[in-house]
């Protein structure tokens, strides 16, 4: 079966780094997705990856292994406001999006 | 407009009933998709529009229905509602389908099923 695997919850300070891993199996892979949701609100797209490697934007980074089934999103300088739900999502063979449940990000002062 | 919009915002709804989620987009996206999100678990895909006119099902179609008569409207209907349909449901675009193009999404409708 196709199956998605991140961690549920993650607390980190205000200011420091926070890595958020999720490992995938599916049938078929036309990439990754990285989605921000705040609670009460709609998912929000943060990055795509397709290729081998690290894409940088801005705070946030996300890296791909494809041998592995490993990705991770890596958030700098953490600010409040990165308190939210990070959902990775594997697009499969029939372009259908296949979702992890999401990890909850819990920043602190 | 600006995106895409969903109403309603919530709905309470006693079994039995039939109810219509509205979702409308104006980007002229030719996909679009239903998803509902339940605690503990990843989005689900319910059903989905690659272009106007055509309809498929996704992993969890089994109670639900829709229509895709033009390109901006995306109805998602519950014929009869049971307590298990109670979920966040969200609507999404992209520019097409049966590509890797980016999902955007409406506000979702929270409906709570009695």
């Amino acid at each position: 079966g196709q199956n998605i695997d991140q961690p549920t919850e993650m607390t980190a300070t205000e200011g420091a780094i926070v890595q958020i891993n999720c490992t995938y199996q599916t049938s078929g892979f036309n990439g990754l997705f990285w989605y921000q949701q705040h609670a009460g609100e709609a998912p929000t797209f943060l990055s795509y990856n397709v290729l081998d490697g690290l894409e940088e934007k801005g705070r946030f980074s996300s890296f791909l292994s494809r041998s592995k089934g490993y990705s991770y999103l890596l958030l700098k300088e953490l600010q409040m406001k990165d308190s939210a739900s990070y959902l990775c999502a594997v697009m499969d063979s029939n372009y259908q999006l296949i979702w992890g449940a999401g990890t909850k990000l819990i920043i602190k002062p | 407009i600006a995106g895409i919009t969903q109403a309603p915002t919530s709905q309470i709804l006693a079994a039995g009933r039939r109810m219509t989620l509205r979702c409308t987009q104006d980007m002229r996206h030719n996909a679009m998709y239903w998803y509902r999100q339940d605690l503990g678990l990843g989005l689900r895909l319910i059903h989905y529009s690659n272009t106007a006119g055509t309809t498929g099902k996704g992993e969890v179609p089994d109670g639900y229905s829709v229509s895709r008569a033009n390109t901006d409207d995306f109805p998602l209907t519950l014929a009869s509602a049971v307590p298990s349909q109670t979920s966040v449901y969200f609507c999404a675009s992209s520019p097409s389908g049966g590509r890797a193009d980016t999902q955007y999404f409406g506000p979702g409708t929270r409906l709570t099923v009695l």
